[in-house]
């Protein structure tokens, strides 16, 4: 049973546009949403994270939309550049769970110059 | 990320053989993860271990097993390995609840396995 589904599976924007990557939670004891950036050969890495006491958190061109009623939150990428090439993850993880993330399954972003 | 090191980077092994994947950690935490990332399905937690005694069963722990050498060290393996474990595996680790960037998991740079 897939607890976060992520969508798009694949993605390819302008060099300049907006990037948005969705995905939606089906357990509602959930209360970490991270966004993980991931580039070929390298692991994971942390990139931003939200709890749902906020909608929207913003770290330089990333944003992270939090709709906590309808289950949703989204990465969005202003200003999308070449380097953004990557995968990424989104994930969610509850308290007492001893932080176990359960992942989405990916998407492959790829930003044309 | 240099802190956390997965040996070895490669391996083609062949069906029924048993193949130990190694991790190791210069960051001090405490937490130690097991995942396998297969195309269109993520990453999925294998195992985990919050110190040298304590060793849990992540999503897909069937077909595997896990040793907590030391605070550092948490090796994964396959004890006859199949074809469908062929798969990108990496290891992570995350500091202590209390203690800041807790929730951060912090990924090595994978194994690549293929079981033939």
């Amino acid at each position: 049973q897939q607890q976060v589904k992520q969508s798009p599976q694949s993605l390819i924007v302008q060099k300049g546009g907006i990037s948005i990557i969705n995905c939606a939670y089906e357990n509602t004891a959930f209360d970490y949403f991270p966004w993980y950036q991931q580039f070929p050969g390298k692991g994971p890495a942390l990139l931003i994270a939200i709890r749902p006491d906020v909608s929207e958190k913003k770290e330089g061109r990333f944003t992270i939309s939090f709709n906590k009623s309808a289950k949703q939150f989204s990465l969005h990428i202003m200003d999308s550049q070449p380097g953004d090439s990557a995968t990424y993850f989104c994930a969610a993880s509850r308290s007492g769970s001893a932080r176990q993330l359960t992942f989405g399954s990916g998407t492959q972003l790829t930003v044309l110059p | 990320d240099a802190d956390v090191t997965q040996t070895p980077r490669n391996r083609i092994t062949k069906t029924g053989k048993r193949i130990m994947l190694e991790c190791s950690q210069t960051k001090g935490h405490d937490r130690m993860y097991w995942y396998r990332q297969d195309p269109g399905l993520g990453l999925r937690l294998i195992y985990y271990s919050f110190d040298v005694k304590d060793i849990n069963k992540g999503e897909i722990s069937d077909g595997y097993s896990v040793s907590r050498q030391a605070q550092a060290k948490f090796s994964l393996s396959l004890e006859s390995a199949i074809p469908n474990q062929t798969a990108l595996y990496f290891c992570a680790t995350s500091p202590l609840p209390g203690t800041a960037s807790t929730d951060t998991q912090y990924f090595g740079p994978g194994t690549r396995l293929t079981v033939l």
